[in-house]
């Protein structure tokens, strides 16, 4: 394994639900990282986090709301989603946001938005 | 404006047969350089990278990449496919910026290796 976990794997949420995304990581890392990956289209950079501060905002709907209480854990809190919100979200971290470090994913939740 | 780019969205090579995976990149400054690959129902994985010194970079899994300046490339390659190689392979390039130093990705490139 990579080290970064994500939970649940799985979440179908109607439109008018509120749920949350935790992502964890063992690796010491100071940098995390919330990507959207949805089919036929290039991964999303959508949130990156530095320290616990947010470093990157990438345009992203405030329905998706990030948290970083400490540099392990990172929460996405969903709200009013919409059915084209539907896709894998994936967790990363790396040693910080140089860039000259690799980025090591979680395996990803799958959210079904109905 | 910076980039990378993946030419081809499918591979299609035979086990046992030599495969490259392409990409192409267009960034201000030393590029620094990235391969990742995707399994099905998986997170993406790390492979190689190339950030200096020598322009072929050995990785995972026996994967290796070279880096050609003048032709601005990152061609990923394998001498031998094996059928477990299939999965989306993504390269990476880091761009800079004010605030932090942004890594982006390319489409991804499908791989099918055919036994």
């Amino acid at each position: 394994e990579t080290g970064v976990t994500q939970t649940p794997r799985h979440l179908v949420m109607g439109m008018t639900n509120k749920k949350s995304l935790k992502c964890e990581q063992h690796l010491g890392h100071n940098a995390m990282y919330w990507y959207k990956q949805s089919a036929k289209k290039p991964l999303e950079l959508m949130f990156v986090y530095s320290l616990e501060e947010r470093v990157e905002n990438n345009s992203v709907p405030s329905r998706f709301s990030p948290e970083c209480p400490n540099s392990s854990h990172l929460f996405l809190h969903l709200h009013t989603l919409q059915p084209e919100d539907s896709a894998l979200y994936l967790c990363a971290s790396s040693q910080d946001t140089s860039g000259n470090y690799e980025q090591y994913f979680g395996p990803g939740t799958r959210l079904t938005v109905t | 404006a910076q980039s990378v780019a993946q030419p081809e969205d499918q591979v299609n090579v035979a086990e046992g047969n030599p495969l490259t995976v392409k990409c192409t990149y267009s960034v201000s400054g030393n590029p620094y350089l990235f391969w990742y690959v995707q399994y099905p129902n998986r997170g993406l994985q790390f492979l190689l990278k190339y950030i200096t010194g020598d322009n072929l970079v050995k990785g995972s899994y026996g994967f290796e990449a070279e880096f050609n300046k003048s032709q601005t490339s990152f061609h990923l390659k394998k001498p031998s496919a094996l059928v477990s190689d299939s999965a989306l392979y993504f390269c990476a390039v880091r761009v800079l910026k004010t605030s932090y130093d942004k890594v982006i990705f390319g489409p991804g490139t499908s791989l099918s290796v055919i036994p």
